[in-house]
């Protein structure tokens, strides 16, 4: 059974930092793409950033790039998303999604429960 | 980067009927669009991948469909459960946009 356990959210003050993490277990965990989504209060669904099976590719909306960074530990089946310079408007619940073999064409099909971050003074 | 839009916005509809939701890409995002349905508090859920290939025990009376950039998503017989939001996303082209949501709520 595929599992996805996120956690590190909270609360930190504008311009802080948060790590995530992403817990995967129940499938061959370095074959595949992931994602982090994250979706505001209240609002609807944004992609955020994704990376290749072996981590040698990323990409990342335009809202976090230069400031959020995606990574993944294959040996430990995590998957990781550094937040810095955090604003008011990246307050949301982030939710890490398995994708496909590849990062582009295949849908996410698999989805952690989220972990809420609160950026707030 | 490639925008969706989801029409309508919002559904008020009855057990058993048919519903149609419909996203349109600004450009040409070939069969590389998904839809997800998400309920109050939950995770989204995969319905439909590559546009009209339904997800492994997703019911058959949720199907997709597409013509050139405009997709569908229909339901053929709505069900109590299905009462939610549903999302499409395009993996065409990075950023992998979704729309921004169609609410189905019961009339």
């Amino acid at each position: 059974e595929v599992q996805l356990l996120e956690s590190g959210g909270g609360l930190v003050q504008p311009g802080g930092s948060l790590r995530l993490s992403c817990a995967a277990s129940g499938f061959t965990f370095t074959t595949y793409a992931m994602s982090w989504v994250r979706q505001a209060p209240g609002r609807g669904l944004e992609w955020v950033s994704a990376i290749s099976g072996s981590g040698d590719r990323t990409e990342y909306a335009g809202s976090v790039k230069g400031r959020f960074t995606i990574s993944r530990d294959n040996s430990k089946n995590t998957l990781y998303l550094q937040m810095n310079s955090l604003r008011a408007e990246d307050t949301a619940v982030y939710y890490c999604a398995k994708g496909g073999r590849t990062i582009f064409g295949e849908a996410l099909d698999y989805w952690g429960q989220g972990t809420l971050g609160t950026v707030s003074s | 980067d490639i925008q969706l839009t989801q029409s309508p916005s919002f559904l008020s509809a009855s057990v058993g009927d048919r519903v149609t939701i419909t996203c349109r890409a600004s450009q040409v995002i070939t069969n590389y669009l998904a839809w997800y349905q998400q309920k109050p508090g939950k995770a989204p859920k995969l319905l439909i991948y590559y546009a009209s290939t339904l997800q492994s025990g997703v019911p058959s009376r949720f199907s997709g469909s597409r013509s050139g950039t405009e997709f569908t998503l229909t339901i053929s017989s709505l069900q109590p459960e299905d009462f939610a939001t549903y999302y499409c996303q395009q993996l065409n082209t990075d950023p992998f946009t979704f729309g921004p949501g169609t609410k189905v709520d019961i009339k």
